[in-house]
């Protein structure tokens, strides 16, 4: 079946680190590859997507890279911001389908 | 940017009891979605309405569940006789017609059934 794994949080990072959340995904065929960001009291918001093998997704510092291979869309950011705590959702859409799989979502939090 | 609202933002109920979540969808959107998430666990697919019929369902959306978009702009999840294991965030999506077009969501209803 259809699934979406994503690392477990929170995690916690001083302002101006790295981040990386890992998502792992299971499909059949070619998914389309998400990213959605949910801030306290709102619902999840798209960060980014990617719909195809090597493609690149990005928005606001933020990018993912779909691997095929590994069957993983890790999210990254080169210098995170008190702004950027939130929920993380790593999701999949299965080809040819209206259907969208998150996974847990992964907590981050950046102290200043 | 316009929004999907939800309304209640929180709703207690006792178990047995039904109860009616509500949302207002987008309203040039075409496909509507129900998801919950269990504390501490996955967002997880209830249902998803196009042109006024259910198009797909999970393995969780079973009789005591229905959907509904009454008048055009609300869409509505019932649950019939709530169990302790309803309670949970329930969060509605819509999105335009076309694959790979993102979801919109409200911010989502806790449900907590006593």
């Amino acid at each position: 079946g259809n699934s979406v794994t994503q690392m477990e949080g929170p995690v916690t990072l001083s302002e101006e680190a790295f981040l990386t959340i890992n998502c792992t995904y299971t499909a059949t065929g070619y998914p389309s590859l998400f990213w959605y960001v949910q801030y306290p009291g709102e619902g999840l918001q798209l960060l980014l997507k990617a719909t195809k093998a090597d493609d690149k997704g990005s928005n606001k510092g933020f990018e993912a890279t779909y691997r095929k291979e590994t069957t993983s869309f890790h999210l990254e950011k080169g210098s995170v911001q008190v702004s950027d705590s939130a929920v993380y959702f790593c999701a999949l859409s299965p080809s040819g389908t209206y259907k969208y799989i998150f996974g847990t979502g992964t907590r981050l939090k950046v102290l200043a | 940017e316009p929004e999907v609202t939800q309304t209640p933002s929180h709703q207690v109920t006792q178990m047995g009891q039904e109860v009616i979540l509500r949302c207002v969808p987008i309203s040039n959107h075409l496909y509507f979605y129900w998801y919950r998430q269990i504390l501490g666990q996955k967002v997880e697919f209830l249902v998803s309405f196009y042109n006024n019929e259910i198009s797909e369902k999970s393995e969780i959306f079973d009789d005591q569940f229905s959907v509904e978009r009454p008048d055009g702009s609300n869409f509505t999840l019932k649950i019939r006789s709530t169990k302790l294991e309803d309670s949970a965030m329930y969060f509605c999506a819509s999105r335009m017609t076309g694959f790979v077009e993102k979801l919109f969501f409200g911010s989502g209803t806790q449900l907590s059934v006593l």
